[in-house]
């Protein structure tokens, strides 16, 4: 059992480059989650999707765009990255809306 | 606006004795409340929950945690600290009324043989 699986494990782009980060699970859960990680600052939510075809905004949406492709599936796109944009970036996801959420080994991003 | 809050970055305690994490919380209706932790390079584990029913929930490793209404907290501890317990601890809400997941800033733990 897999869980959340999330890739690449590390990228470095330079500034205006575009990447997606791939995220997958193999629970059959209904929500998913992209947050980022600072330092000092916790875990941010970037968006969330309740579940399969919705999508909403989390705490700190600028600079990112998500798609929700399936179940399975959520992955964030960065279309023009910017050096703030360096972060550690997590998925998570949950099952209905009392339990715990799983999170992937995360995406270490760096841009410069 | 934060919906949560962990008022120290850091706390400091010599193994075997006890260890505390608070975290206040202010959201609207009945909250859902966790807590994670974070060893140095890896994803979070979920330790422990509060969903209903009874104010102290035990979780995974000795912690426990109390949920007071009254003080919006949810603090998480632990009877006698152990240095493998030095890692980063983060608090999270849940809405009753939506599916938002929101965490504190963390709190970074640190016990001494």
């Amino acid at each position: 059992n897999a869980g959340v699986t999330q890739t690449p494990k590390f990228q470095v782009l330079k500034t205006g480059q575009s990447m997606t980060l791939q995220c997958a699970q193999d629970m059959n859960h209904n929500s998913m989650y992209w947050y980022r990680q600072d330092p000092g600052m916790g875990l941010r939510l970037i968006y969330y999707s309740a579940s399969e075809g919705t999508t909403d905004k989390g705490e700190v949406p600028n600079g990112y765009n998500v798609s929700r492709l399936n179940k399975r599936e959520f992955s964030l796109r960065l279309e023009s990255a910017a050096p703030s944009q360096t972060s550690v970036y997590f998925c998570a996801s949950r099952e209905v809306l009392r339990t715990e959420a799983f999170f992937g080994q995360g995406t270490r991003l760096t841009v410069v | 606006a934060q919906s949560v809050a962990q008022p120290e970055d850091q706390v400091n305690v010599a193994e075997g004795n006890p260890l505390t994490v608070k975290c206040t919380y202010s959201v609207s209706g009945n909250p859902y409340l966790f807590w994670y932790v974070q060893y140095p390079n890896r994803g979070l584990q979920f330790l422990l929950k509060y969903i209903t029913g009874d104010n102290l929930v035990k979780g995974s490793y000795g912690f426990e945690a109390e949920f007071n209404k009254s003080q919006t907290s949810f603090h998480l501890k632990k009877p006698s600290a152990l240095v493998s317990d030095s890692a980063l601890y983060f608090c999270a809400v849940l809405r009753s009324n939506d599916y938002k997941l929101s965490f504190g800033a963390g709190t970074t733990v640190t016990v001494r043989a």
